[in-house]
């Protein structure tokens, strides 16, 4: 399974944007990139997915870099209800999710 | 409109007893996926149910089974538990084994301890 490379943690102020890098230099053609984020004592939230264009959702935006090979999560005005757990997750043909660690998302009011 | 409903939410069972947890998907999904989350660590995929079958597997014993339903929900079962099976089991809806739309919709998931 091809792996994400994700910063361990992450700051923010509340109203600030966010952006999450993540880094999949091994993806393949047929990967999609999905986004899931994960609150203390819930199971894992999808946030975005996409293949190679960005794309756009109520939640946030997903910048896929041209060669696929990174992209970041965008949250356009950060919450304190956004401090969570981002997974970066590469879904490939066999359609498991392979997590990594994620990024742990601090929002400071 | 339901999510996924997971049940129960909280068990304990003695080492070498056997577990059943269950699963009731999402309205409209028709894939479940089950994952194992221990404390401080991502989630592990288990298997994939999907037309009452098995379809995908990641790497665990066959202690692991599970079942698929007609309605499309599911059961996982744990067989001779270890203490190390002490975990977070989460289960995972989607239209398609792909959840080419909306992604995966997770539950809370069942904690379960082994003592």
């Amino acid at each position: 399974d091809a792996k994400t490379t994700q910063p361990n943690s992450m700051e923010s102020n509340e109203e600030e944007p966010v952006h999450l890098p993540c880094n999949h230099s091994t993806i393949s053609g047929t990967d999609y990139i999905h986004w899931y984020r994960q609150l203390p004592s819930q199971g894992p939230e999808y946030v975005i997915h996409g293949l190679t264009s960005n794309v756009n959702n109520r939640m946030a935006s997903l910048a896929i870099a041209e060669d696929r090979k990174s992209s970041t999560l965008i949250l356009h005005r950060a919450t304190l209800r956004d401090a969570a757990v981002y997974y970066c997750i590469l879904r490939g043909s066999n359609y498991k999710l392979t997590f990594g660690k994620g990024t742990l998302l601090t929002v400071n009011p | 409109d339901a999510g996924v409903t997971q049940s129960p939410t909280h068990l304990i069972k003695t080492r070498g007893q056997q577990v059943t947890l269950r699963c009731s998907p999402k309205s409209g999904h028709d894939t479940v996926s089950w994952y194992q989350q221990a404390l401080g660590q991502g989630p592990q995929f288990i298997f994939q149910y999907y037309e009452e079958e098995e379809r995908q597997r990641g790497n665990f014993p066959d202690r692991f089974s599970g079942h698929q339903f007609p309605n499309y929900s599911s059961e996982l079962n744990v067989n001779a538990l270890l203490l190390g099976d002490s975990a977070l089991y989460l289960c995972a809806s989607s239209r398609g084994q792909g959840a080419r739309d909306y992604g995966y919709t997770f539950g809370s998931g069942t904690r379960l301890t082994v003592v």
